[in-house]
């Protein structure tokens, strides 16, 4: 079964405006991780945050980490055409040697 | 550095038949995990292994089976395939175990089951 919920499950806005994805999950964890999927092929790693943090950058991206209401949002700025496709965020649990992904968001970019 | 390599890439097979899939890790990772991934069910574990060990199982029936080979390569392997094995299977390799650390996917294999 899945970890937690991605809100919301597709959004769809126009090229250079601000994407927020929100996940939120159910039990304690290690890490918060998001990834990228183009179409149905492999996972791109995006960014990973971990237990003890609150916000990390990297690029146009900004991830928060609230574990206290257990949930994480993801923020792309100034977004791209290049953006669109489904990220999915992924809970890594102390000792259970693997990932556990939400349901994703699709995003699409409209020129 | 190569990435994660999976093969094959697509696979057509009958019910009833078994298949074997394929992952060569990124050279030096001794973590390699197998998800599935359905429109339905979503991003699913299967097992992973570390140094030739399975460490972890997911929720699948025993007809899902995997094994390491001691260069980190893996295989899975579905017997007795049903419609509803028709999937996309992840192959994804990290240096160590898969909830300390970024994981690095594969392609993929598209298995459809006719």
């Amino acid at each position: 079964s899945q970890q937690g919920e991605e809100d919301p499950q597709a959004l769809s806005i126009q090229e250079g405006e601000n994407a927020t994805m929100n996940c939120s999950y159910k039990t304690s964890i290690n890490n918060l991780q998001w990834y990228r999927q183009n179409s149905g092929r492999g996972l791109v790693h995006l960014i990973l945050i971990r237990s003890n943090e609150r916000e990390k950058h990297s690029g146009r991206l900004r991830v928060t980490l609230d574990t206290s209401k257990k949930s994480s949002s993801l923020l792309i700025t100034a977004s791209r055409a290049a953006d669109t496709a489904s990220y999915f965020c992924a809970t890594g649990i102390q000792g259970a040697q693997k990932l556990v992904f939400g349901q994703g968001t699709r995003l699409t970019i409209n020129p | 550095k190569a990435g994660v390599t999976q093969t094959p890439r697509y696979l057509i097979k009958t019910r009833g038949q078994q298949v074997t899939l394929s992952c060569s890790p990124i050279s030096g990772h001794r973590s390699v995990s197998w998800y599935q991934q359905t429109p339905g069910q979503g991003l699913q574990f299967l097992f992973e292994y570390f140094s030739e060990t399975q460490r972890n199982k997911g929720n699948f029936p025993g007809r899902f089976s995997g094994r390491q080979f001691s260069n980190s390569r893996s295989e899975m392997n579905v017997s007795t395939l049903e419609l509803g094995d028709s999937a996309l299977y992840l192959c994804a390799s990290s240096p160590r175990g898969q909830g300390a650390t970024e994981a690095f996917f594969g392609q993929g294999t598209r298995l459809t089951v006719v």
